[in-house]
């Protein structure tokens, strides 16, 4: 089955800067990758997604990246402020498997002001 | 409020106690995800629903789980003779083409 790796688990950035996080997914197969953002005490909110026939997608201040051979896609944040602090996961899913949805384990962002 | 809504939020319960939790989808989406999330890990895919079909099941879903949609509406997800390794963040998604999900707050179950 489809195995999702995310990087780093844990990032720090000064508001203002820019964050990156990497996946890696192992299913070629897979063919539409979203990203969540979860706050405490939240459900996770889809926040930007990108299918496999486009290798790049911005909304804002996001951006996210999509590699088909290397499998890894990215998510960029630009501009970081403070309320984008919260835990970000990335995940994968086939056209075939009712959009069931692999995640990754997560990472937690801090924007220090 | 047309979020997805799941109750209750939060849930204590001593070892061996069945549990049930609900989940209200948006409206008109016909596809029903639960997901299990324990501290520190991404969801994990539990089972899913097309209208009162359920046409997956994970093998983290054991026997003493079962979920239904009976009118392809609402979902319910019941535990029988909870284990304390069954504390978790229980979460629902719905769907109204299997693609982008969207997330109720989840309940939180805690198993003593």
């Amino acid at each position: 089955g489809e195995n999702v790796e995310q990087h780093p688990s844990t990032l720090s950035v000064q508001e203002g800067d820019s964050a990156v996080i990497k996946c890696t997914y192992s299913d070629s197969a897979s063919n539409y990758f979203p990203w969540y953002k979860q706050e405490l005490g939240k459900g996770p909110q889809l926040i930007i997604d990108i299918r496999s026939n486009v290798g790049e997608k911005k909304d804002q201040r996001i951006a996210v990246t999509l590699n088909k051979t290397a499998k890894h896609f990215s998510l960029h944040i630009t501009e970081t402020q403070p309320e984008d602090s919260a835990v970000y996961f990335c995940a994968a899913s086939r056209a075939d498997s009712w959009g069931k949805l692999q995640f990754g384990a997560g990472t937690q962002v801090v924007v220090t002001p | 409020d047309t979020g997805v809504s799941q109750n209750p939020r939060h849930k204590i319960t001593k070892r061996g106690q069945n549990v049930t939790f609900r989940c209200d989808p948006i409206s008109e989406h016909n596809r029903l995800y639960w997901y299990r999330q324990t501290l520190g890990q991404g969801p994990e895919f539990l089972t899913y629903f097309q209208n009162e079909a359920q046409l997956e099941k994970s093998r983290l879903l054991s026997d003493r789980f079962s979920a239904e949609r009976p009118k392809g509406s609402f979902s319910t997800l019941e535990i029988q003779r909870t284990e304390q390794g069954d504390s978790a963040m229980y979460l629902c998604a719905s769907s109204p083409r299997g693609e982008i999900q969207y997330f109720g707050a989840g309940t939180r179950l805690s198993v003593l």
